[in-house]
């Protein structure tokens, strides 16, 4: 599976959209780009994933790129309780259960 | 429908020790995994299971055993506990290997070894 990086930590203003950004410029055209998140002691928590397309549901919205080497996480109105730990991962097809889970962003939602 | 369900949530062992770390799914979730959390660290994944009767090694799967001789449970069993096995662990369940099923995850334990 593909690495990834992304920053240490992030802070984001109540009320204001957070953009988590991750790179994984040695991805394969089969891969997968997922994002859990956790928040602290608790188990992670599934938020979205893509493969080519930008993606959005009811917790966030994917944008990948068009080289699919990056990819940004957006939070459209961040409050307190989305601060956590976010982790990009990324992983071939069929291996959804086994996910390499790295150290990740911690995201600070600031008041 | 509780989903993923550890026990228990904390537990303090002495160094040799033996114990069984349990995980249900109330899901009927084909796929299951176990995995380990360090200090400042990501998931690291110890053992998993794609079925009853079916279990793999994960990343760091040295010091636990595990079994699946139900759908509903994977219960992780440390030997002879040691200190470097200290952590957070927590486990996992999948509907199915697609590409576009979630990972579910219980409450984790927290595991001490003196």
């Amino acid at each position: 599976d593909a690495k990834t990086t992304q920053p240490t930590s992030m802070d984001c203003a109540e009320g204001r959209a957070a953009n988590l950004p991750c790179n994984h410029s040695t991805i394969s055209g089969n891969e997968y780009v997922y994002w859990y998140r956790q928040i602290h002691s608790q188990g992670p928590q599934y938020i979205i994933h893509g493969l080519k397309n930008n993606e959005t549901n009811e917790m966030a919205s994917l944008i990948i790129t068009e080289d699919r080497k990056s990819s940004t996480l957006i939070l459209p109105h961040a409050t307190l309780r989305d601060t956590a730990v976010y982790y990009c991962i990324v992983s071939r097809p069929g291996s959804n259960y086994k996910l390499t889970f790295g150290k990740g962003t911690l995201l600070t939602v600031n008041p | 429908n509780a989903g993923v369900t550890q026990t228990p949530k904390f537990q303090v062992l002495k160094t040799g020790q033996s114990m069984t770390l349990q995980c249900a799914q109330d899901m009927n979730h084909e796929y299951m995994s176990w995995y380990r959390q360090d200090p400042g660290m990501g998931l690291r994944l110890i053992h998993y299971s794609v079925g009853a009767g079916i279990t793999d090694q994960g990343e760091v799967p040295n010091g636990y055993n595990v079994s699946r001789s139900t759908t509903e449970d994977f219960p992780l069993r440390l030997l002879s506990a040691a200190p470097s096995q200290t952590s957070v662990y927590f486990c996992a369940s999948s509907r199915n290997r697609a590409s576009n099923e979630k990972l579910f995850f219980g409450s984790g334990t927290q595991l001490s070894v003196l």
